[in-house]
C-alpha cells in the first residue's frame, strides 16, 4: 500500500522557518517524482515545488521561490521542504505528493498519490 | 506562469445527467494536462492524465479530451458520489491548477 506521511507543521511567526518531512512507503521512491502542493483555506490548489527522481531537476512556483528549498533522500525514502522568510501568505495545508513518472512535467504526469497534509500556520 | 482557466466555477446537475467541464490554457500545452477531483476535507485524486488517459481505479463515466489550449472533462452519467470540486492541472511548464468546478446537487 502507497503511504506519504507529511510531518514538521505548525505555527511560526513571519519571517521565521520551518522544515516538512514527507515519510514514503509502498513504492520504489527513486524512480518517481515527487511535488509539494499546498492548499489555503476555502481555496484551490497551488503547486508549490517539484523534485525529478535524481535531484537533477526542481522547479518551484514563482510565489516562493528564493525562499523553500525541496530535496530528497532516496536512501531514506524521503522527501523535504525547507521554508525560510515566511509569510502570512504561506498559510496553508501542505501536501506532498508522488508524481506518476520519474519527471517534473511529463505528457503522462499527475499526481496519483497524495499525503494528508500538513498544516503550516504562519502568524505573529 | 501558463494560466489555467475553468468554466464554469459551479454547476448544478442531477443524477444521471451528462456533466462538462471546460480548461483553457493561455498557451498551448499539448496534452500536459490532467484532472483531479476533491472532496471536502480530502486530498485532490487524480482522474485523467495526459488530456485522455484513465487512472487506475476510475469510473469510466469519466474521460477527458483535448488538445493544444483548449480541454474537457465529461462525466457521463452523474452519480451521487461525483458532487466534488474539479480541477485542471498542467505539467508542460511550471505546473499550475485551475480555479475549480463545483459540481452540486440541484
Amino acid at each position: 500500500e502507497v503511504q506519504l506521511v507529511e510531518s514538521g507543521g505548525g505555527l511560526v511567526q513571519p519571517g521565521r522557518s520551518l522544515r516538512l518531512s514527507c515519510a514514503v512507503s509502498g513504492f520504489t521512491f527513486g524512480d518517481y517524482a515527487m511535488h509539494w502542493v499546498r492548499q489555503a483555506p476555502g481555496k484551490g490548489p497551488e503547486w508549490v515545488s517539484g523534485i525529478n527522481w535524481n535531484s537533477a531537476d526542481i522547479a518551484y512556483a514563482d510565489s516562493v521561490k528564493g525562499r523553500f528549498t525541496i530535496s530528497r533522500d532516496n536512501t531514506k525514502n524521503s522527501l523535504y521542504l525547507q521554508m525560510n522568510s515566511l509569510r502570512t501568505e504561506d498559510t496553508a495545508l501542505y501536501y506532498c505528493g508522488k508524481d506518476r513518472t520519474g519527471a517534473i512535467g511529463a505528457r503522462r504526469s499527475g499526481i496519483d498519490y497524495w499525503g494528508q497534509g500538513t498544516l503550516v500556520t504562519v502568524s505573529s | 506562469d501558463i494560466q489555467m482557466t475553468q468554466s464554469p466555477s459551479s454547476l448544478s446537475a442531477s443524477v444521471g445527467d451528462r456533466v462538462t467541464i471546460t480548461c483553457r490554457a493561455s498557451l498551448s500545452i499539448s496534452n500536459f494536462l490532467h484532472w483531479y477531483q476533491q472532496k471536502s476535507g480530502t486530498a485532490p485524486k487524480l482522474l485523467i492524465y495526459g488530456a485522455s488517459s484513465l487512472q487506475s481505479g476510475v469510473p469510466s463515466r469519466f474521460s477527458g479530451s483535448g488538445s493544444g489550449t483548449d480541454f474537457t472533462l465529461t462525466i457521463s452519467s452523474l452519480q451521487p458520489e461525483d458532487f466534488a470540486t474539479y480541477y485542471c492541472q498542467q505539467s508542460y511548464s511550471t505546473p499550475t491548477f485551475g480555479q475549480g468546478t463545483k459540481v452540486e446537487i440541484k
